[in-house]
């Protein structure tokens, strides 16, 4: 079925460190792939997609390029903050097209 | 207001009770979906919505979870019987309906904590 794995966390850096947080899909068909955040005391909010292969989403300085050959869709930012503290979910399309699968969810926690 | 709105924002009940949780969407987003979120997972989906019928109901767990939105804008999700393992945030998402180029686009409300005793 339709899936997504992340990596575990939480990760850890120091402001203006460099992010990489991983996530992998199940490759049923071409996805439309997601990012979410949520901060702390808020709800889930679109962060950047990417709908088709070799698609690059970006906003607020985070970027994912989506890779077909790998079935991944790697989030990265070159330098955090620390109001980029939050949790972060990688999802896709499910193959109806209706609904989000999402992965575990990886916690960001920058210090000064 | 602008957003996705649920109500409560906290539920404390016993085990074998009935719960409801409401969610008013965003005006004019046809689509409406409720998630379950444990400590430390993801959005589990439950049930989607397109309009007033239930597009896919496959993520419901069992027949003690209903959920109804009988004018195509609030809906309500109905516990019936609860158990110490429904404790979770149910969160409740609306959007433009799938298929448009805004598909996966989701507005998520703040979710409703709901904690089984």
């Amino acid at each position: 079925g339709d899936s997504v794995t992340q990596m575990e966390g939480p990760v850890t850096l120091s402001e203006e460190a460099f992010l990489t947080i991983n996530c992998t899909y199940t490759a049923t068909g071409y996805p439309s792939l997601f990012w979410y955040v949520q901060y702390p005391g808020e709800g889930l909010q679109l962060l950047l997609k990417a709908t088709k292969a070799d698609d690059k989403g970006s906003n607020k300085g985070f970027e994912a390029t989506y890779r077909k050959e790998t079935t991944s869709f790697h989030l990265e930012k070159g330098s955090v903050q620390v109001s980029d503290s939050a949790v972060y979910f990688c999802a896709r399309v499910n193959s109806g097209y209706s609904t989000l699968t999402f992965g575990k969810g990886t916690m960001l926690l920058v210090s000064p | 207001g602008a957003g996705v709105s649920q109500t409560p924002s906290n539920k404390v009940t016993e085990k074998g009770k009935y719960v409801e949780l409401r969610c008013d969407p965003i005006s004019g987003h046809t689509a409406l979906y409720w998630y379950r979120q444990s400590l430390g997972q993801g959005p589990e989906f439950l049930i989607y919505f397109q309009g007033t019928g239930a597009a896919d109901d496959s993520g419901l767990p069992n027949d003690r979870f209903f959920a109804v939105r009988p004018e195509g804008s609030v809906s309500t999700l109905k516990i019936q019987r609860t158990e110490r393992g429904d404790s979770a945030v149910y969160l409740c998402a609306s959007s433009q309906p799938p298929g448009t180029a805004n598909t996966g686009e989701l507005f998520f409300g703040e979710g409703s904590r709901l904690t089984v005793l």
